[in-house]
């Protein structure tokens, strides 16, 4: 079956730019998860959804960084005003269930965002 | 707060040549432990992962045992290839917090024929 999916794969823009990131979860995957990774590093937690709703968006670095998942199954990350230490490779990714312990979570290929 | 600390990379073999990666980590409660690795052009894959003291998590001739005494997961195998090349993760994650990840800040492995 399909594996979680994330467009565009290259984004490019310029600093003050806004930007959308999508991630098509696996399908019927409950939880949905957003990562940063910068070059050279681990990846880092930005925000999490049970569901539509976001149950943890600790991560999120500031009020620039917004996320959606209106109907439980794609999520948006939505970042304004980029700056070019938001260049990264942001990503997705989706568990079953993590209420019934299915939590392993399964990894999109990524977004490399490069801000200019 | 909880963290991992790993080996700091880039780790360079010679091919059959035994592998190490130490990995230690600190957590408030119990948190299941993971490696994931990430090849050359693609996606992060979970390798292996161990959910409780003592348990031994193994894939693809790689294994590692959750050491709570120690707070390590140490990766290990005992013959490399060169399709090993990669960098490796050593992870965490509690239920308490959502089952979000916390990662190392991971080890390149090049491996040499």
């Amino acid at each position: 079956g399909a594996g979680v999916s994330q467009t565009p794969s290259n984004k490019v823009t310029e600093k003050g730019k806004y930007v959308e990131l999508r991630c098509d979860p696996i399908s019927g995957h409950t939880a949905l998860y957003w990562y940063r990774q910068s070059l050279g590093q681990g990846p880092e937690f930005l925000i999490y959804f049970q569901g539509t709703g976001a149950a943890d968006d600790s991560g999120l670095p500031n009020d620039r960084f917004f996320a959606v998942r209106p109907e439980g199954s794609v999520s948006t990350l939505k970042i304004q005003r980029t700056e070019r230490g938001d260049s990264a490779v942001y990503l997705c990714a989706s568990s079953l269930d993590i209420r019934q312990g299915l939590d392993e979570q399964f990894f999109g290929p990524g977004t490399r965002l490069t801000v200019l | 707060g909880n963290s991992v600390t790993q080996m700091e990379g880039p780790v360079t073999l010679s091919e059959e040549a035994f592998l190490t990666i130490n990995c230690t980590y600190t957590a408030t409660g119990y948190p299941s432990l993971f490696w994931y690795v990430q090849y050359p052009g693609e996606g992060l894959q979970l390798l292996l992962k161990a959910t409780k003291a003592d348990d031994k998590g193994s894939n693809k001739g790689f294994e590692a045992t959750y050491r709570k005494e120690t707070t390590s997961f140490h990766l290990e195998k005992g013959s490399v290839q060169v399709s090993d090349s990669a960098v490796y993760f050593c992870a965490l994650s509690l239920y308490s917090s959502a089952s979000k990840i916390i990662f190392g800040s991971g080890t390149r492995l090049s491996i040499r024929p």
